[in-house]
């Protein structure tokens, strides 16, 4: 159980063009989703935290025009990145939890590659 | 000071023997701590969660946690290649759901 999946894998696309990652609770609800970016040999940074039905809350330096997030149901968020630009290019990772838990189950990643 | 402190590592130990890993956590009021197991290129995977003070075993793997000292450890016996990965220790400081993270530990298991 507890299974996240994300789409695309990866994806490259050209400056400037907007990519959406879909995140997805396969078997269980998710009361909240979690976006994450990883560079190269970095750390986890979380950036935004989203709660189906309501508005995602982004951590300080996060653009939350730049990465729209949409959590329309119990078992789907999205991340848009708009005008993507090279230095987007990394490692997202989208994970969610079931209600009454803390536990984060995360997602396979999406890795962006912007030329 | 970070709110989850682990120390980066490498670690190497020699297949068959017990990996140590240990995590220290400034916020005293948290409740959750999980370990997981991140390899190259791969997104996290749970390993364990503990919520109470002591040993908790799945397999190969035990978690211990001590919260007067502030500090989780993961102990992996019977030490495999396979095990190579990096190792994130995160922290729910029980203001919510979201985690405080490690930067995990790379650790590299000798055949």
């Amino acid at each position: 159980g507890a299974v996240v999946s994300q789409h695309p894998s990866w994806v490259i696309c050209k400056s400037g063009t907007s990519v959406k990652i879909e995140c997805r609770s396969l078997d269980f609800q998710a009361t909240t989703m979690f976006w994450y970016r990883q560079f190269p040999k970095q750390s986890l940074m979380l950036m935004a935290t989203s709660n189906e039905g309501s508005k995602a809350t982004y951590e300080q330096g996060v653009e939350k025009d730049k990465f729209l997030i949409n959590h329309a149901s119990l078992t789907l968020s999205t991340l848009t990145v708009t005008s993507a630009h090279p230095e987007d290019s990394s490692f997202y990772i989208c994970s969610a939890t079931q209600g009454g838990t803390d536990t984060q189950y995360f997602g396979p990643g999406t890795r962006l590659t912007v030329l | 000071q970070k709110e989850v402190e682990q120390n980066s590592g490498p670690l190497s130990v020699p297949e068959g023997a017990i990996a140590s890993l240990n995590c220290t956590y400034s916020d005293r009021g948290s409740q959750s701590f999980f370990w997981y197991r991140q390899y190259s290129g791969k997104s996290p995977e749970l390993i364990m969660f503990i919520y109470s003070n002591g040993d908790k075993e799945d397999g190969r793997f035990t978690a211990q946690l001590n919260k007067a000292s502030q500090y989780v450890s993961l102990l992996i016996r019977d030490s495999q290649p396979s095990d190579s990965a990096t190792y994130l220790c995160a922290v729910n400081p029980n203001t919510g759901n979201q985690f405080y993270f490690g930067t995990g530990t790379s650790l590299t298991v000798i055949p």
